[in-house]
């Protein structure tokens, strides 16, 4: 089955414990993206990549790392999480070739807290 | 820069009825693509429906149809003969081409209740 992976799915933490939230996807996509979501303010884009070792900043980059080593993996990592942090996250992938192919598959979520 | 605009936080349809969910944007783009995803009380996010800018027709896909007015800048998601299995947030997105890469910019959502 085509998907996207995300773990874990639930972690409470507390301030400043380094976490790392795994994505991988089984479908030889070029794109990943990590989003978080907030309530009033939709899904926002932290991180992407379009393709292996090739990352930049989304539009909420502060506070989170990410790394492509593989096609397949797109880990967001938390260095020293902090509370407003605390939110859903989804990793996302979908092909690179013209607009309409570009329909992200999101992984099922992944619900941080942080206390 | 490119902008979604959902004005309704939330909205009631009675079971069997059509419901249009408004969605606009604003881009300088020529070139950009808008979807709709749902998202149900246990979290994923559903991909719905996409229209392409330059596509000339109405996107449909089954109960779904997205009502392009290009001069309006709006991308209105219409459901019909509503279910109660429809009843989600519901988030319209777009995303650019041209070197716009795969971003999606999403809207901050409507949160759609079916009754009976």
């Amino acid at each position: 089955e085509a998907q996207v992976t995300q773990n874990p799915r639930y972690l409470i933490t507390v301030t400043g414990k380094k976490l790392t939230v795994t994505c991988s996807q089984n479908m030889n996509h070029e794109y990943m993206s990590w989003y978080r979501q907030d309530p009033g303010l939709g899904l926002r884009q932290i991180y992407y990549s379009m393709n292996v070792e090739v990352t930049d900043k989304g539009d909420v980059p502060e506070g989170y790392k990410v790394s492509r080593k593989e096609k397949r993996n797109f880990p967001l990592i938390l260095e020293s999480p902090s509370p407003n942090q605390t939110s859903l996250y989804f990793c996302a992938s979908s092909l690179s070739r013209g607009l309409g192919a570009n329909v992200l598959t999101f992984g099922a979520g992944s619900r941080l807290t942080v206390l | 820069a490119q902008k979604i605009t959902q004005t309704q936080p939330g909205m009631f349809v009675q079971e069997k009825e059509a419901v249009t969910l408004d969605c606009t944007y604003d881009t300088s783009d020529p070139s950009y693509g808008l979807f709709w995803y749902k998202q149900p009380s246990s979290g994923e996010m559903i991909f719905l429906i996409y229209q392409g800018s330059y596509d000339q027709q109405n996107a449909t896909e089954g109960r779904y149809s997205l009502n392009f007015q290009k001069a309006r800048k709006s991308a209105n998601l219409v459901i019909s003969a509503s279910q109660l299995g429809d009843s989600a947030m519901y988030f319209c997105a777009m995303t650019l081409g041209g070197g716009g890469g795969n971003k999606l910019t999403f809207g901050t959502g409507t949160q759609l209740k079916v009754e009976l």
